[in-house]
């Protein structure tokens, strides 16, 4: 497609339940990255993945949080476990190569959770 | 640790006055910073940047203002219009291939 795709665009959960959420970056983007969207909290750096691997995951909140990246193309971000807090909108974008080498990224509507 | 800081929470301007949002940051490391913009259920997107080699950069009726020496950078726009409404985040980033940190966002909102 011609922009980020992110799947599903609402999901509305359990306690308790796991949900995973998708990213399909634009194509030929090698860099994917993941934030998470809270009221009055902006936007906060979750995981970021060049290709397949993730050189930093220190943003995610706790173990119940992963990431994979697959075919150095789509993500799945999973929450295990969900809690209340975990209620928020996920943003996903990418990038040619990485912040490093042209500064910006182009983000995905995202995905809004919530966690009842 | 929020390692950049925006200012204000949220803005109302008039119709072709001008909007004005402040960050500042700590890390002196830092060697990008954007703009984003954002509008009701889309995700942000880049509006203007700036690397700290120069102190203005202007597009159009966006333009940032960039102070090194006091960590700090601003974007103005002017004649502000009702479609300029939407919620702006200011951005670093830091050395190597570090994710951009965001502030907390700006809610604009222009009134005619």
């Amino acid at each position: 497609g011609a922009g980020v795709s992110q799947s599903p665009s609402n999901k509305v959960t359990e306690k308790g339940k796991d949900v995973e959420l998708r990213c399909d970056p634009i194509s030929g983007h090698t860099a994917l990255y993941w934030y998470r969207q809270s009221l009055g909290q902006g936007l906060e750096f979750l995981i970021y993945f060049q290709g397949n691997s993730a050189p930093d995951k220190s943003g995610l909140p706790s173990d119940r949080f992963s990431a994979e990246r697959t075919g150095g193309s789509v993500s799945t971000l999973t929450i295990q476990r969900t809690q209340q807090e975990d209620s928020a909108v996920y943003l996903c974008a990418s990038s040619p190569g990485g912040t490093f080498i042209t500064g910006e990224l182009f983000f995905g509507e995202g995905s809004r959770l919530t966690v009842l | 640790q929020q390692q950049v800081k925006q200012s204000p929470q949220s803005l109302i301007v008039q119709k072709g006055g001008i909007s004005i949002i402040n960050c500042a940051y700590e890390n002196t490391a830092f060697d990008y910073f954007p703009w984003y913009q954002q509008f009701p259920g889309k995700g942000p997107a880049l509006l203007i940047a700036i690397r700290p080699d120069v102190s203005e950069k202007k597009e159009g009726r966006f333009t940032i203002s960039f102070n090194k020496s006091a960590k700090q950078f601003s974007l103005h726009i002017m004649d502000s219009q009702p479609g300029d409404s939407a919620t702006y985040f200011c951005a670093a980033r830091g050395e190597g291939n570090t994710p951009l940190v965001f502030g907390k966002g700006t809610r604009l909102s222009v009134i005619a």
